[in-house]
């Protein structure tokens, strides 16, 4: 079975200092991988997805992330964080020709951004 | 202008009462989802449809009852709420079935005393 992997529960950053979050996913072959932000008190926002190609996606918001397939690994990133990025990141998976589409999410990243 | 729009944002219950969700997207997407978000943030999958067939059921028990009643509609029936219940529930849509990505709605927190 596929899984999803944020070691990270909380991070806090500076504002404007960069910012790395972690992704990990259990699965055979390469998967549909996304990036979500939850802002508080809100739904799902897509950052950005990768399904094949260049291995680093540009997202919305200026975020990039970073496919590494020997490592598993699907990093989100942004260079210079802004008060507005406070929010929970989560990190999701898909199988290939899995039915229904479905999403196997990890736990999220809560992200604190201090002034 | 809202792609995925759920009623209501806030639900408060007693035990046992019996509630609805009600999701409409206005994107003339095929597929719909349902999605449940624990206390700890951690969000699972419940249920697909896809023009209006149901094609994932994770386990979910059957007293959570989705309905379908055209493609840009997915409601979410829960009778006999119980305790464990209370979650914030989520809706999404994707245009297909097969690769695309989902469009989530901005929640109902469901609150069960």
């Amino acid at each position: 079975a596929q899984s999803v992997t944020q070691p990270d529960i909380h991070i806090t950053v500076s504002e404007g200092a960069s910012l790395e979050l972690r992704c990990n996913y259990s699965y055979g072959a390469t998967p549909y991988l996304f990036w979500y932000v939850q802002s508080p008190g809100q739904g799902l926002q897509l950052l950005l997805k990768y399904f094949s190609g260049d291995t680093l996606v540009q997202g919305i918001k200026g975020f990039e992330a970073e496919f590494k397939r020997s490592q598993s690994s699907f990093n989100l990133r942004k260079p210079s964080v802004h008060w507005s990025d406070a929010a929970e990141y989560f990190c999701a998976v898909r199988k290939d020709g899995a039915a229904g589409n479905k999403l196997t999410f990890g736990g999220g990243t809560r992200v604190l951004v201090k002034p | 202008d809202t792609a995925v729009s759920q009623t209501p944002k806030y639900l408060v219950t007693q035990m046992g009462n019996d509630k609805s969700i009600k999701c409409e997207q206005n994107l003339g997407h095929d597929t719909m989802y349902w999605y449940k978000q624990d206390s700890k943030k951690f969000l699972k999958i419940m249920f697909s449809y896809n023009n209006k067939e149901l094609i994932i059921n994770e386990t979910v028990p059957n007293r959570f009852s989705p309905k379908s009643p055209d493609k840009a509609h997915l409601n979410l029936h829960i009778n006999s709420l119980e305790l464990g219940d209370s979650a914030v529930y989520f809706c999404a849509s994707s245009p297909r079935l097969a690769t695309d990505t989902q469009y989530f709605g901005p929640g109902t927190r469901l609150t069960v005393l």
